[in-house]
């Protein structure tokens, strides 16, 4: 069974620090996997999409790598701002349909 | 587009009662997802759909079930709830643009359904 962990659960940074979130999954025949952002009672919002293929995908600020013979992805977040604040969680696919969610890692941004 | 939508967005039950929780996608996705969340958890797949009259289960399908008549639409009924259902419900679209391969889409969610069962 895939097992998604994130590391570190919590953190909390001074604005303007660059920062990495950690993912790991304990089975590499991956499909894809997605880092999504999820504000307080709110639903989930898909930030990037890291096909099976690839090494890593950027949108803005934000840089996702993936290494699949290591089962390790980190999401690198620079300058980060106050509106960052969220619980960001990574997903894998596996073929079939099946999803795993990590537990997440819940971002504070400090002024 | 409202984008993937759900009601009701709170709900209190009693044990053994029945509901369905609404789930509606105005994208034209092929796929749709539902997901329970539990607090400090990370979601878990309950059932899934890769197109109209198409369903499968998911990681944790017991005491769910769900159909999929249209492509909008994708219900999740509870038919005797119990407190270990408490949780936090949400809805997935995506696209995929092969047939019955896994989708390679991101996934647009709806807000969630706050479910509790006493």
């Amino acid at each position: 069974k895939q097992e998604v962990t994130q590391i570190p659960a919590a953190l909390s940074v001074p604005e303007g620090e660059n920062l990495v979130l950690n993912c790991s999954f304990t089975d590499s025949a991956i499909y894809n996997l997605q880092w999504f952002r999820q504000d307080p009672g709110k639903g989930l919002t898909s930030l990037l999409l890291i096909q099976s293929s690839q090494r890593e995908q950027t949108s803005g600020r934000l840089n996702a790598s993936l290494d699949k013979s290591s089962g390790r992805s980190t999401l690198y977040i620079a300058a980060s701002q106050p509106g960052d604040s969220a619980t960001y969680l990574c997903a894998v696919t596996l073929t079939g349909n099946q999803f795993y969610f990590g537990t997440g890692t819940s971002l504070t941004v400090i002024p | 587009n409202a984008g993937v939508t759900q009601t009701p967005k709170f709900r209190i039950l009693k044990i053994g009662q029945s509901m369905t929780l609404q789930c509606a996608q105005d994208m034209n996705h092929n796929y749709m997802y539902w997901y329970r969340q539990d607090p400090g958890m990370g979601l878990k797949l309950i059932y899934y759909s890769v197109g109209a009259g198409i369903t499968d289960k998911g990681e944790v399908p017991n005491g769910y079930n769900v159909s999929r008549s249209t492509t909008e639409d994708f219900p999740l009924r509870l038919e005797l709830a119990a407190p270990s259902q408490t949780s936090v419900y949400f809805c997935a679209s995506s696209y995929s643009r092969q047939a019955g391969a896994s989708s390679t889409d991101t996934q647009y969610f709806g807000p969630g359904t706050r479910l509790t069962v006493l």
